[in-house]
């Protein structure tokens, strides 16, 4: 199975600021990986996929970039409701794989 | 706008069988476009991709979990299901059915809200 390594694990941030977050995929998997943002008791939510694509109605301050093995995500300008923990996903191969999470807390 | 909605017992006895059923509205499910699929999370842990079926009936599994998971579809009902035999303490997971995108293993661009299942005595 693939691995996903994400990093941070957890980040604290401000509102207004920029923040990347990274995943590293354990072999090559070209474009094929998917950014999703989780809040407490609810399912994931897609933002990214296909590495750099915004899924349909995400605000535009999501953005993610990468291929083969190291992904980031970026937020280039904090929101209140951007607190959350995000996951990236690999779709290159059975089984898909996901990053251990990283969680983005207010400062 | 699609809607998936997971059903099932909330608990479940260790050594026995869990069994989800996940209902789609606003949809149809024959499309080869998608794949319909299951994936878990255990309490304040990450998310575990279980497999994934096409509405034709071919399923894909993660290996680990092969000898214990069935997948199935009925296009007619406009459900599929998930059932996990001999299920342990570490099985304990809040399960989510998901709407994949193009593979067996793409992207979820659909989730049902989760039900949280307890294998416990």
């Amino acid at each position: 199975d693939i691995q996903m390594t994400q990093s941070p694990s957890s980040l604290s941030a401000s509102v207004r600021d920029r923040v990347s977050i990274t995943c590293r995929a354990s072999q090559s998997i070209s474009s094929f990986l998917n950014w999703y943002q989780q809040k407490p008791g609810k399912a994931p939510k897609l933002l990214i996929y296909a590495a750099s694509s915004l899924q349909s109605g995400v605000p535009s301050r999501f953005s993610g970039s990468g291929s083969g093995t190291d992904f980031t995500l970026t937020i280039s300008s904090l929101q209140p409701e951007d607190f959350a923990t995000y996951y990236c996903q690999q779709s290159y191969s059975t089984p898909s794989t996901f990053g251990q999470g990283t969680n983005l807390e207010i400062k | 706008q699609l809607q998936l909605r997971e059903s099932g017992p909330g608990l479940v006895k260790p050594s026995e069988t869990l069994s989800l059923t996940c209902t789609i509205s606003g949809d149809s499910i024959s499309s080869y476009d998608y794949y319909w699929g299951w994936i878990r999370q255990p309490p304040g842990k990450g998310l575990e991709w279980i497999g994934s079926i096409s509405y034709t009936g071919s399923t894909y599994y993660k290996s680990s979990l092969q000898s214990r998971v069935t997948i199935s579809v009925d296009t007619s009902k406009t459900l599929f299901s998930l059932d996990l035999i001999s299920v342990t303490a570490a099985d304990t997971a809040i399960y989510y059915c998901a709407r994949l995108v193009d593979t067996s293993m793409g992207r979820v661009d659909y989730w049902g809200q989760g039900t949280l299942v307890t294998v416990s005595s």
